[in-house]
């Protein structure tokens, strides 16, 4: 069964700066999908950004990008200049490519907190 | 197109009282899931609906939990006997067969508190 691990609780960053949260998971497939996406308190999740397993480019979404180290089986998310909006609860998520459902995986969750 | 939305927001109840959720999909949208978020916690796979049809459950779903998803349109998750063990936040998803990545846009949830 595949796993999906966030180490980082809680991660803080001055705004303006930039930050890395990590993701770690666990599969023995060589083909999926990989996700963030953002909670902000009290709203509905949203996609940051997607990564296919088969493509060896890293992802990038505006301030938003990833790095992806497939045979480390590491995905991290880099956000640069940091804006007060950022600030919400990121999950790192994991889907099979293989799956007919697509359901997600989900790690626990990293707390992001943008100081002014 | 307003998105996934979910009724009620917010549910108190009694243990051992029934409570009835509902997930309206993004209109052309196929596929619905409803996931369950503890607090501080990730989501958690419940269940998944292609259309009408309720292809996968997860061991997490057991017999007091239904849910049902008519005419491929919206779809209602139900527990019976609620126990306090199921306060959460429940999540419904949708996303449409034959996107690149079947990308799934959450609802805002549905927040229950067994008292």
């Amino acid at each position: 069964a595949q796993t999906v691990t966030q180490s980082q609780p809680e991660m803080s960053v001055q705004e303006a700066e930039t930050v890395t949260l990590s993701c770690t998971y666990d599969t023995s497939e060589s083909d999926y999908y990989l996700f963030w996406y953002k909670q902000p308190p009290s709203r509905q999740m949203i996609l940051v950004i997607r990564q296919e397993a088969y493509k060896q480019q890293n992802a990038t979404e505006n301030r938003f990008s990833v790095n992806f180290q497939k045979a480390a089986k590491s995905f991290s998310l880099k956000i640069s200049d940091s804006q007060l909006g950022d600030a919400a609860m990121y999950f790192c998520a994991y889907r099979s490519a293989s799956s007919n459902t697509g359901k997600l995986i989900f790690g626990q969750g990293t707390t992001l907190q943008v100081k002014p | 197109d307003t998105g996934v939305s979910q009724d009620p927001r917010h549910k108190i109840t009694k243990r051992g009282q029934n409570v009835t959720f509902r997930c309206d999909p993004i209109s052309e949208h196929n596929r619905l899931y409803w996931y369950r978020q503890t607090l501080g916690q990730g989501p958690e796979f419940l269940t998944y609906f292609q259309n009408e049809a309720q292809l996968e459950k997860s061991r997490l779903l057991s017999d007091r939990f239904s849910a049902e998803r008519p005419k491929g349109s919206f779809s209602t998750l139900e527990i019976q006997r609620t126990e306090q063990g199921d306060s959460a936040m429940y999540l419904c998803a949708s996303s449409r067969f034959g996107t690149v990545s079947y990308e799934q846009y959450f609802g805002p949830g549905t927040r229950l508190t067994v008292t």
